[in-house]
């Protein structure tokens, strides 16, 4: 069974400041890893995926995050926070066999003026 | 291109009443999912649709919990008798294929069973 845990339920960093969300994965098969975010009061909206290839992802709005099998971890980072980016992000993983996502409980950052 | 569009937005009912939500996906997505996400929490699948196809059920309470996709497009979830655990959004994605296509998401509805 797979299975997602986001560390930190609230994350609040300074604007201009390095964005760091973890998530930490469990799958005994190749995992697919996703990130989302959620505005207030919106549906989820895809940020960046990873299925095969390059380990290091490149998403919308200045966002990436790793692969690191070793660790089992797709940390999501941005250089430099906005407030704009203030919103509760969520991992997910899959793998081939399901089409099911399953999420992490989410992270909500809060970027300070 | 349109999104994936739910309604009503929110949705204030008591307990024991009866509710149903409604999804449009985005055109020609033949994948449609359910999920519910409660407070604090990331969203739970509840059910998936290969076009009117109810694929993947088994975390749906059918005991409840309905859900019909007729033609293939629309889709509508119910629930009859509402229980005050039920109180959650209830998310609705759909995506072009199966397989690893990216999930769409719609707006959800918000349901408040008092």
């Amino acid at each position: 069974a797979q299975s997602v845990t986001q560390l930190g339920s609230h994350v609040s960093v300074s604007e201009g400041a390095l964005v760091l969300l973890r998530c930490n994965y469990s799958s005994s098969v190749p995992p697919y890893l996703f990130w989302y975010v959620q505005y207030p009061n919106q549906g989820l909206q895809l940020l960046l995926k990873y299925t095969t290839g390059a380990t290091l992802v490149k998403g919308i709005n200045g966002f990436e995050a790793e692969f690191k099998k070793s660790e089992t971890s797709f940390h999501l980072t941005k250089p430099s926070a906005h407030m704009s980016d203030a919103a509760e992000y969520f991992c997910a993983v899959s793998v081939s066999s399901s089409y099911k996502l399953i999420f992490g409980s989410g992270t909500r950052l809060l970027v300070r003026p | 291109e349109a999104g994936v569009v739910q309604s009503p937005r929110y949705k204030i009912i008591e307990k024991k009443q009866p509710v149903a939500f409604w999804c449009n996906p985005i055109s020609g997505h033949n994948t449609l999912y359910w999920y519910r996400q409660n407070l604090g929490q990331g969203p739970e699948l509840l059910i998936r649709y290969e076009n009117e196809e109810a694929v993947d059920d088994s975390q749906l309470p059918k005991d409840r919990f309905s859900a019909e996709r007729l033609k293939g497009v629309d889709s509508t979830l119910k629930i009859q008798p509402a229980e005050l655990g039920d109180s959650a959004v209830y998310l609705c994605a759909s995506s072009p294929d199966r397989g690893q296509d990216t999930q769409y998401f719609g707006p959800g509805t918000r349901l408040t069973v008092l």
